[in-house]
């Protein structure tokens, strides 16, 4: 069976300083991940996914995350914060074909000026 | 490429009344799509899988008879929400994939208020 934990529903930093949203998974396959982001009353933008190929994935808008099966984590990073990037991310697992997603619950990412 | 479209954006209805939303693949053949509903401020819940020119398939806790969901072509899904309630209100999104082993990629979202 397939599922997400995403151990932080709200993340607080400061505009400049890094970003760590983290998400654990577990799957009974080889597992595909993605992060999503979700602005306010917008649709789901992929930033970025993991299938089987480099560990170190880089995604869209400086966001990379590393998929390290023996911590079975896929966390999400920045280096340094945009405002812009306050919105919610997903991390979601998918089932053995892409068959269906798994979504973890979320986490609210607030960055202050 | 791979956009997916839905329709409408938003849609107020009266509690009783049925509502439509459409879900298209503007570029690409979509074999199967979902659809998931979010409820404020949580996570996104799969609510079934369609396949083209197959019968869906529902998570379990989803009333069929209530959500009811076509999938006539490889391009269009529509899901409608029958004999509405206000808990019923949620945002709707769905998604489409050209088949096992293909990426999905989300729609918009619907937003549906029942009054």
């Amino acid at each position: 069976a397939q599922s997400v934990t995403q151990l932080d529903s709200h993340v607080s930093v400061s505009e400049g300083t890094p970003v760590l949203l983290r998400c654990n998974y577990s799957s009974s396959y080889s597992p595909s991940l993605f992060w999503y982001v979700q602005h306010p009353n917008k649709g789901l933008q992929l930033l970025l996914k993991y299938t089987s190929a480099a560990t170190l994935v880089k995604g869209i808008n400086g966001f990379e995350a590393e998929f390290k099966k023996s911590e079975t984590s896929f966390h999400l990073t920045k280096p340094s914060a945009h405002m812009s990037d306050a919105a919610e991310y997903f991390c979601v697992v998918s089932g053995d074909n892409f068959n269906k997603f798994y979504f973890g619950s979320g986490t609210k990412l607030n960055v202050k000026p | 490429g791979a956009v997916v479209s839905q329709h409408p954006s938003r849609v107020i209805c009266k509690s009783g009344t049925s509502v439509k939303i459409e879900c298209r693949s503007l570029d690409f053949q979509a074999t199967t799509m979902f659809w998931y509903r979010q409820f404020p401020k949580k996570s996104l819940m799969l609510m079934a899988t369609s396949n083209e020119g197959s019968k869906a398939t529902y998570e379990q806790g989803v009333e069929k008879d209530k959500f009811l969901i076509n999938h006539a072509s490889l391009t269009l899904s529509t899901l409608t929400v029958t004999s509405a309630h206000p808990e019923d209100s949620s945002f709707y999104i769905c998604s489409a994939s050209s088949g096992a082993g293909y990426e999905q990629y989300f729609g918009p979202g619907t937003r549906l208020t029942v009054t």
